[in-house]
């Protein structure tokens, strides 16, 4: 199956400061990368997503940047606020016949301190 | 529904007894997914149904997993004579259909605890 990898596994910013999360992927019919959210005792929710004919995405203070050729995609967060403290997972997914269930990545603890 | 419902929201077991796991997707959504997360890990794939068509299964770790999904939307997951390594939280997800570009809606999850 499709191999994802996130980096890094754990990351502190101090409130304002902007957080970067990147995961590469091997499979390059991947074409589309969600972002989820999952704070603690809940499951995770879908922050952002991008396709493959896109190269980048902003809604509000979060953008997805994505490299096909180099098949990295990243979440960048920007004035980051303690509420933003969550374990974040990047996804991917492939259009094939075997099926279309998401491959995750195995998350990276953000913490954001006042 | 207004989200996807999971219950019971915890479960405690003995080794060795059968647990049962139920997910009820949000309304209209053909595609249903099973995931697996043991503490502090990623999220591993189980299971997922798409309409009437046959579940791919290829992520269930042993034959003691099994799930099925009557009418197209309540799913339950099976899990037979658990093992402590069966101890994880279960979420189950829904999407509006399959293929790419379908975001998920996951559920808050099952505690399974397994002593």
């Amino acid at each position: 199956g499709e191999n994802v990898e996130q980096h890094p596994s754990t990351l502190s910013v101090q409130e304002g400061d902007s957080a970067v999360i990147k995961c590469t992927y091997s499979d390059s019919a991947s074409n589309y990368f969600p972002w989820y959210k999952q704070e603690l005792g809940k499951g995770p929710q879908l922050i952002i997503d991008i396709r493959s004919n896109v190269g980048e995405k902003k809604d509000q203070r979060i953008a997805v940047t994505l490299n096909k050729t180099a098949k990295h995609f990243s979440l960048h967060i920007t004035e980051t606020q303690p509420e933003d403290s969550a374990v974040y997972f990047c996804a991917v997914t492939t259009n094939s016949n075997s099926g279309y269930a998401l491959n995750f990545g195995k998350g990276t603890s953000l913490l954001v301190t006042p | 529904g207004a989200g996807v419902s999971q219950s019971p929201s915890n479960k405690v077991t003995e080794k060795g007894k059968d647990v049962e796991l139920r997910c009820d997707p949000i309304s209209g959504h053909t595609a249903l997914y099973w995931y697996r997360q043991s503490l502090g890990q990623g999220l591993e794939f189980l299971i997922y149904f798409q309409g009437n068509s046959a579940p791919d299964k290829s992520g269930l770790p042993s034959d003691r997993f099994s799930a099925e999904r009557t009418g197209g939307s309540v799913s339950t997951l099976t899990i037979q004579r658990t093992e402590q390594r069966d101890s994880a939280v279960y979420l189950c997800a829904s999407s509006l259909a399959s293929g790419t570009g379908y975001g998920y809606t996951f559920g808050s999850g099952t505690r399974l605890t397994v002593v």
